[in-house]
């Protein structure tokens, strides 16, 4: 089955610096990569993704890059904010009829000012 | 919030109690899911149903038991659990297409088992 990797599993920055969160995955059937944002007593929320027909997607300080023959995507956020910090979850299809996300363990995001 | 509520939000419960986890969804989908989240380690998923049948079960021990009534409500019954158990259950729902399409999840219920 689909297996993520999520590195790294913790990241510091300095407000206004950028972040990179980098993910790798097995199954070259899946084509469907979410990125979740999950704040402290919330459910993870869908904060940008991208499908194995692009190679990149921009929304305005986050962006999304996927390499499709070295299997790997990753999250840049640029001039981060205090209130970007969170842990952030990648995730991707599984291989079974893509009925369901296999996620990675995890970045926790701190931010500071 | 994102259209997916559940309740309660935390359950303490002994080992030989039998309790239930309730999830609604009000964006007309027709997939739900139930996740667990343990510290640590990734979101791991426990059940998939579509149009109210379950397509997958992820090996979860029958202690678990999950109930979908209709597309918009979803239970998880719970009963002879173990302290292991103790984690968040998320629930998540989509709109099955012919493209996968964004999973929207509740809060969680922060479950204890003592």
């Amino acid at each position: 089955g689909e297996n993520v990797e999520q590195h790294p599993s913790t990241l510091s920055v300095q407000e206004g610096d950028s972040a990179v969160i980098k993910c790798t995955y097995s199954d070259s059937a899946s084509n469907y990569f979410p990125w979740y944002k999950q704040e402290l007593g919330k459910g993870p929320q869908l904060i940008i993704d991208i499908r194995s027909n692009v190679g990149e997607k921009k929304d305005q300080r986050i962006a999304v890059t996927l390499n499709k023959t070295a299997k790997h995507f990753s999250l840049h956020i640029t001039e981060t904010q205090p209130e970007d910090s969170a842990v952030y979850f990648c995730a991707a299809t599984s291989n079974q009829a893509g009925t369901a996300l296999i996620f990675g363990k995890g970045t926790t995001l701190s931010v500071s000012s | 919030e994102t259209g997916v509520t559940q309740t309660p939000r935390h359950l303490v419960m002994g080992m030989t109690n039998k309790k239930s986890l309730k999830c609604e969804q009000h964006l007309g989908h027709n997939a739900m899911y139930w996740y667990k989240q343990s510290a640590k380690k990734p979101l791991e998923l426990m059940f998939v149903y579509n149009f109210k049948e379950q397509t997958e079960n992820n090996s979860v021990p029958s202690r678990f038991s999950p109930e979908c009534p209709n597309s918009s409500h979803l239970f998880l019954h719970l009963h002879t659990l173990q302290p292991e158990d103790s984690a968040l259950y998320l629930c998540a729902s989509r709109q099955t297409g012919r493209s996968y399409n964004e999973q929207f999840f509740g809060p969680g219920t922060r479950l204890t088992v003592l």
